[in-house]
């Protein structure tokens, strides 16, 4: 499957920061989703995105869908403690198809 | 979403044996995808279970060494056979209904250790 190009891998930051991150593909993609992963779980899905250009919001969470269908963002506003975990962005060619994802962004949040 | 349920939720085999996954979803759903998630990696896609139909792989990844079943639509199973240490991953069931569904789901995925 086609890899996408996650960032940044890693990010250490304090409470109540903000946080950005994206994701990039040399190809088109019509679906584009954001997971949260915990230590010992399966991905959880926080936001789905289905339109270029679709901005959506969940909470302090917010994704865009890419006007290019090339790439996707996530911003967390006013990260707390809970926001832990690796993040990955996945994308398919339409709903309902396999997915594929990126390498993941690992966040801690300091209190 | 669709609730999917694995089990077992991790495991330690002997390697040379075999080990079946099984996932079983709440309501019935269009489609269902096995992915493997090695030590501190990304997900990868192993196939796609169709159901009364074999299952379509992915390069890398063959029916011998990853049998699928997917009798109908709400359960499906992943064997790991023949293992070896190198298949030491997590193995995590995916659901998407395929029609004005909002994402693909995950069980909690099995966490299998061959030693």
């Amino acid at each position: 499957g086609q890899q996408l190009n996650q960032s940044p891998q890693s990010m250490f930051i304090q409470e109540g920061e903000d946080v950005s991150m994206n994701c990039t593909s040399s190809s088109i993609f019509n679906t584009w989703l954001w997971y949260k992963q915990d230590p010992g779980e399966g991905p959880v899905l926080l936001i789905a995105l289905y339109k270029a250009g679709e901005l959506t919001s969940n909470g302090r969470l917010t994704a865009q869908f890419g006007i290019t269908r090339k790439d996707s963002f996530l911003n967390i506003s006013a990260s707390i403690p809970s926001d832990v975990g690796i993040y990955f962005c996945a994308a398919s060619l339409n709903s309902g198809y396999a997915l594929n994802f990126g390498k993941g962004t690992s966040l801690l949040v300091t209190p | 979403s669709a609730v999917i349920s694995q089990k077992p939720s991790r495991d330690i085999c002997q390697r040379g044996t075999s080990l079946t996954i099984q996932c079983q979803v709440d309501s019935q759903v269009t489609m269902m995808f096995w992915y493997r998630q090695q030590p501190g990696q990304s997900l990868t896609l192993i196939a796609t279970a169709n159901q009364g139909s074999e299952a379509t792989y992915e390069s890398g990844f063959v029916i011998d060494k990853f049998p699928i079943s997917r009798p109908n639509l709400t359960f499906s199973t992943l064997t790991v056979s023949n293992m070896s240490p190198e298949d030491s991953s997590i193995y995590l069931c995916s659901v998407a209904t395929g029609t004005g569904d909002r994402g693909a789901f995950f069980g909690q995925g099995t966490r299998l250790t061959v030693v």
